[in-house]
């Protein structure tokens, strides 16, 4: 199947700063990236979507000006989590689709372990 | 209001014990749906996507089926590494995302 690389896998910070998650699509290019966000033992939960070279759509809820987006290549997207705070520490996964139409998936990256302290 | 209802939520078996995960949908219209496997601290591994009732698809032990109204995840013989959630969404027309369920957590013992 596709490859869908997340760095870093994790990252500790202190609470106020920006943290910058990095997914990329390895073997395919994703015209549509999203980024998901799961609590212990919970499903996920979609942040928001992200098209290469437009504005990403957020889900309700979400605060665009804290989880800023990028998706400035068709295999790469970024998510910033601006001013950090403790309750944004969480398991952050993105994930791309390959439009090819024989596949027409969503793939995951391995996610990412933020930590605020 | 498009939604994914997974069954059971957490299911405990004997290593070589059979049995199914149900993923019941009610959506507007349904253009795939997928099946998942997540082990813990990492991303879903894609199993398989479904377009249309009747579709069935295979992978070493599990099989997934489709009708109108439910997808099935058949676990058959399974394995201690078999062990995982497994997350069910589908795509409806219209729209980029998925609809996640809440997924099954499988434990499978020796």
């Amino acid at each position: 199947g596709a490859v869908v690389s997340q760095h870093p896998s994790r990252v500790i910070c202190k609470s106020g700063t920006s943290v910058k998650i990095e997914c990329r699509s390895l073997d395919f290019q994703a015209t549509t990236m999203f980024w998901y966000r799961q609590f212990p033992k919970k499903s996920l939960m979609l942040m928001a979507t992200s098209n290469e070279g437009s504005k990403a759509t957020y889900e309700q809820g979400v605060e665009k000006d804290k989880f800023l987006i990028n998706h400035a290549s068709l295999t790469l997207s970024t998510l910033t989590v601006t001013s950090a705070h403790p309750e944004d520490s969480s398991f952050y996964i993105c994930s791309a689709r390959d439009p090819v139409p024989s596949t027409d998936t969503q793939y995951f990256g391995p996610g990412t372990r933020l930590t605020v302290l | 209001e498009d939604q994914v209802t997974q069954s059971p939520e957490a299911l405990r078996l004997q290593e070589g014990e059979s049995s199914s995960l149900n993923c019941s949908y009610t959506v507007s219209g349904l253009r795939g749906l997928f099946w998942y496997r997540q082990d813990p601290g990492k991303g879903p591994e894609f199993l398989f996507t479904l377009y249309s009732a009747g579709e069935e698809k295979e992978k070493e032990r599990l099989k997934a089926t489709l009708t109108k109204k439910e997808s099935f995840l058949h676990i058959t013989a399974p394995k201690p590494e078999d062990s995982a959630t497994y997350l069910c969404a589908v795509r409806v027309s219209g729209y980029n995302k998925l609809i996640f369920g809440a997924g099954t957590r499988l434990a499978v013992h020796p």
